[in-house]
């Protein structure tokens, strides 16, 4: 059973920084990229990056470029996003995705954790 | 960037079909998937490459997409179907359509 558990958020200054972690089981996680998608408090679905299988190809969303970094250890099955310079806008909840493809692009996603909390406030 | 626009709300009564539409340039060129959101919960995959049923979707849930316009249809509506949907698309970077609220009445 594919299971994907998100860790690591709370609340946060403005221009603080988090780490998320998303723990993956159940399938070869090396295999399959994996997304984060965030959703605002009562808002829709925002994608925000995007890791390939081996970790070597990334990309991310506009609003975040160049504040947030996508990274994986395939040997902990263990996908991260290190957050920084936090804005009030970055509010939402976290969630990480698996691609439904193997070695696909992260472009379809057919499994998604429970979501984590992450709220940048004074 | 590419744009998807749903309608804010769709509703349907209990047992006949619901139609939620998801509009963009060209967008039967693409490949969409669709995603079902209960309250409280993660979304779920109900729809992938315009018309293919994840396992342990219902037969209900289908999909079509042409022209300026993609679809999922919800046949026999049911009380559990009530749901945000999203529609979702890769095109330059993932996109994902405001979401439509189904109300099944």
């Amino acid at each position: 059973e594919v299971q994907l558990v998100e860790s690591g958020g709370g609340l946060v200054q403005p221009g603080g920084s988090l780490r998320l972690s998303c723990a993956a089981s159940g399938f070869t996680f090396s295999s399959y990229a994996m997304t984060w998608v965030r959703q605002a408090p009562g808002k829709g679905l925002q994608w925000v990056s995007v890791i390939s299988g081996s970790g070597g190809s990334t990309d991310y969303a506009d609003s975040v470029k160049g504040r947030f970094t996508i990274s994986r250890d395939n040997s902990k099955n263990t996908l991260y996003l290190q957050m920084n310079s936090l804005r009030a806008e970055d509010t939402a909840v976290y969630y990480c995705a698996k691609d439904q493809v193997v070695g696909g692009t992260g472009f379809l996603m057919d499994y998604w954790g429970q979501g984590i909390q992450v709220t940048v406030s004074s | 960037s590419y744009e998807l626009t749903q309608p804010l709300s769709v509703s349907v009564a209990l047992g006949q079909t619901a139609r939620i539409t998801c509009g963009g340039n060209n967008i039967g060129s693409k490949n969409v998937h669709w995603y079902q959101q209960k309250p409280g919960q993660a979304p779920v995959l109900v729809i992938y490459r315009d018309s293919n049923r994840p396992s342990g979707i219902p037969e209900r849930f289908s999909g079509s997409n042409s022209g300026n316009t993609a679809t999922l249809t919800i046949s026999r509506a049911q009380a559990g179907d009530e749901a945000d949907y999203y529609c979702q698309l890769w095109d330059s970077s993932t996109v994902f359509g405001g979401g439509t609220k189904l109300t099944v009445l």
